[in-house]
């Protein structure tokens, strides 16, 4: 079946400085979504990533989609207390989405 | 309107017990996803509605769970003959189309004792 593999598994950073989690899969995605988990809550959509090469932006967010749409990342700049939680990426393919293990990122004031 | 609404928060049963999960998505919303989330997990999969029918149930571990969606709104997830292994955050997700972004509820905590 579809595997989607994500790492880091953990990330500990001090504010401030930059976070990037990685996404891959095994076969061609149709599209890729992340979501952010905070403690306790569920998981909140971020953004959706549809053509090969694609980057969005969101403030300090930017998303990446590979050339070959089979990874992703995310990465944050200047990282703040607010970005703690885990950070999934969701690969849609046949009819479903697959989620990743999360990246869960602690950030040290 | 409301968001995805899930019922019952938390459910604490006794092994060998029968269970129901609710879900109600949000108002036209055809797309209706159940995933199972364990601690320190991702969210996985278990069965996929478009309308009132299970498009996908792939997921589902075996066959003591069931679900369904009779009206192509609500949605219950029925466990037979729980067992201990099946504790977990049970989520539920609407879209408005099968590949859209996905609204999740707040999750069924399901305790098995």
């Amino acid at each position: 079946g579809q595997q989607v593999m994500q790492i880091p598994q953990y990330q500990h950073v001090q504010e401030g400085e930059d976070f990037t989690t990685y996404c891959n899969s095994s076969t061609t995605l149709s599209n890729i979504q992340w979501y952010k988990q905070r403690p306790g809550g569920h998981p909140v959509f971020l953004i959706q990533l549809v053509k090969s090469g694609e980057v969005k932006k969101q403030k300090r967010l930017t998303f990446q989609f590979g050339e070959a749409k089979k990874n992703s990342s995310l990465h944050i700049t200047a990282t703040q207390t607010t970005d703690v939680g885990t950070y999934f990426c969701a690969a849609y393919n046949f009819n479903k989405f697959y989620f990743g293990s999360g990246t869960k990122l602690n950030v040290k004031p | 309107g409301a968001g995805v609404s899930q019922t019952p928060s938390n459910k604490v049963t006794e092994k060998g017990k029968y269970v129901e999960l609710r879900c109600d998505p949000i108002s036209g919303h055809t797309a209706l996803y159940w995933y199972r989330q364990s601690l320190g997990q991702g969210p996985e999969f278990l069965i996929y509605f478009q309308g009132t029918g299970a498009a996908d149930d792939s997921g589902l571990p075996n066959d003591r769970f069931f679900a369904v969606r009779p009206e192509g709104s609500v949605s219950t997830l029925k466990i037979q003959r729980t067992e201990r292994g099946d504790s977990a955050v049970y989520l539920c997700a609407s879209s408005l189309f099968p590949s859209g972004e996905l609204f999740f509820g707040e999750g069924s905590r399901l305790t098995v004792l």
